[in-house]
């Protein structure tokens, strides 16, 4: 059974739309991570959250991107006006409550067409 | 300089063979060292997990760091075709910021 379930697992949207991408996890999580992988490229943080507050973003994270935890189980990851550079698989992290290893979502394919 | 950094390139061997991989970075203040698998399209699955300079060992994986050296690796022992993926390397400080490198793309031939 996963850690962190993502849902979708593929979005396809047009350029400037909005786009709401889910991740649940299956215990109380305190840190949550996403991150991006263009295809064939790196895995790249985006931004950390811990206690209902971003901890830590990278320079990819600008004003297009947002997180939320609204309901206290979900946490959402927002792109507001996508574009088409922002395809890309995004991942879900999360530690145990160790906070030493992280475990990964399955992960949701975003295409902007 | 990068912050983390990744070898060898794309890696074919035969089954059976032996596979190292490798990483070195640059931040002493990591701590903690990963290495996970990524199949194609899927997330990343955490294979090794140390925080010691020596050696890790789980069945046909073996995880080494160096921490003077500043330098961290992944020994497959009796490569099978389903071990064909990616592998990442990872680190944390004694924060929250965890950083990969790029990834070795791995295919074992049968």
């Amino acid at each position: 059974e996963p850690e962190v379930t993502q849902t979708p697992s593929h979005q396809v949207t047009q350029m400037g739309q909005e786009v709401i991408l889910r991740c649940v996890p299956i215990s109380n999580h305190l840190y949550f991570y996403w991150y991006r992988q263009i295809l064939g490229q790196k895995v790249e943080f985006l931004v950390s959250f811990y206690n209902n507050e971003i901890s830590e973003k990278s320079e990819i994270f600008d004003d297009q991107f947002s997180v939320e935890r609204p309901d206290g189980s979900n946490f959402t990851l927002k792109i507001r006006s996508t574009k088409l550079e922002d395809s890309a698989m995004y991942f879900c992290a999360s530690p145990r409550d160790d906070n030493e290893k992280l475990f990964f979502g399955s992960g949701t394919q975003l295409s902007v067409l | 300089q990068k912050e983390v950094e990744q070898d060898p390139g794309p890696l074919s061997v035969p089954e059976g063979a032996i596979v190292s991989l490798n990483c070195t970075y640059s931040n002493s203040a990591f701590q903690y060292f990963m290495w996970y698998r990524q199949y194609s399209r899927k997330g990343p699955e955490l294979l090794m997990y140390t925080y010691s300079s020596g050696n890790k060992e789980d069945g046909r994986f073996t995880a080494q760091v160096d921490k003077s050296s500043k330098y961290i690796s992944l020994f497959i022992r009796d490569s099978q075709p389903s071990d064909s993926a990616t592998y990442l390397c990872a680190m944390r400080d004694y924060g929250q910021n965890f950083v990969f490198g790029p990834g070795t793309r791995l295919s074992v031939l049968p």
